[in-house]
């Protein structure tokens, strides 16, 4: 099945610092990736749409200047907490749309079906 | 009102029976559902999805859409010890696929 990875799986940093985390298709390329926050026993709750070459989009009340991201390649998405503080600590969870050229012929195109990274737990001090 | 609402249990049944699992969702233009499955400090995983109205069914497990009355559900036979985890209902709204919306969840427990 295709595989994505997210590093770190864990981070913890010092409050004001700036963290960054990666997301990698590892077997197929997705132009566009997802990034949602889950805190504990809460939802997982979407931040942002991650388009390759162009702009994230950012759901209501997420501040794009605080939560950077960059989708540079077809297999890479970065998320930057800039200036953490302990409020943004939590379990930030990227996932990954294949692009449908990679789609296998069986799959209905439309189910829009997701690949998780493992996540990555952020605590900031 | 949530987009997505899940009664969050935990719900707690004997190895052997039949678990089932409830969404409902809000937004009328939802058009997609999803139930993914994630253990303790783990990330989702996929068990499911369903658009149209009715049943579809793999395996042990069934998913059951009711656009008019705006419910999912999941059922899963012949629960497993294994299958204790928290069952997430995600719903896909807009043009934008895989754009998800996702429930609390429900904390399943199966007992041997």
């Amino acid at each position: 099945g295709a595989v994505v990875s997210q590093h770190p799986s864990r981070v913890i940093c010092k409050s004001g610092t700036s963290v960054k985390i990666e997301c990698r298709s590892l077997d197929f390329q997705a132009t566009t990736m997802f990034w949602y926050r889950q805190f504990p026993k809460q939802s997982l709750m979407l931040m942002a749409t991650s388009n390759e070459g162009s702009k994230a989009t950012y759901e209501q009340g997420v501040e794009k200047d605080k939560f950077l991201i960059n989708h540079a390649s077809l297999t890479l998405s970065t998320l930057t907490v800039t200036s953490a503080h302990p409020e943004d600590s939590s379990f930030y969870i990227c996932s990954a749309l294949p692009s449908p050229s990679l789609w296998d012929k069986n799959q209905n195109a439309n189910t829009g079906e997701l690949f998780f990274g493992e996540g990555s737990r952020l605590t900031v001090l | 009102q949530k987009e997505v609402e899940q009664n969050s249990g935990p719900l707690s049944v004997p190895e052997g029976a039949i678990a089932s699992l409830n969404c409902t969702y809000s937004d009328r233009g939802s058009q997609s559902f999803f139930w993914y499955r994630q253990y303790s400090g783990k990330s989702p995983e996929l068990i499911m999805f369903i658009y149209s109205n009715g049943d579809k069914e793999d395996g042990r497990f069934t998913a059951q859409l009711n656009k008019a009355s705006q419910y999912v559900s999941l059922l899963i036979r012949d629960s497993q010890p294994s299958d204790s985890a928290t069952y997430l209902c995600a719903v896909k709204r807009g043009s934008t696929l895989g754009r998800l919306y996702f429930g609390r969840g429900t904390q399943l427990t199966v007992w041997p």
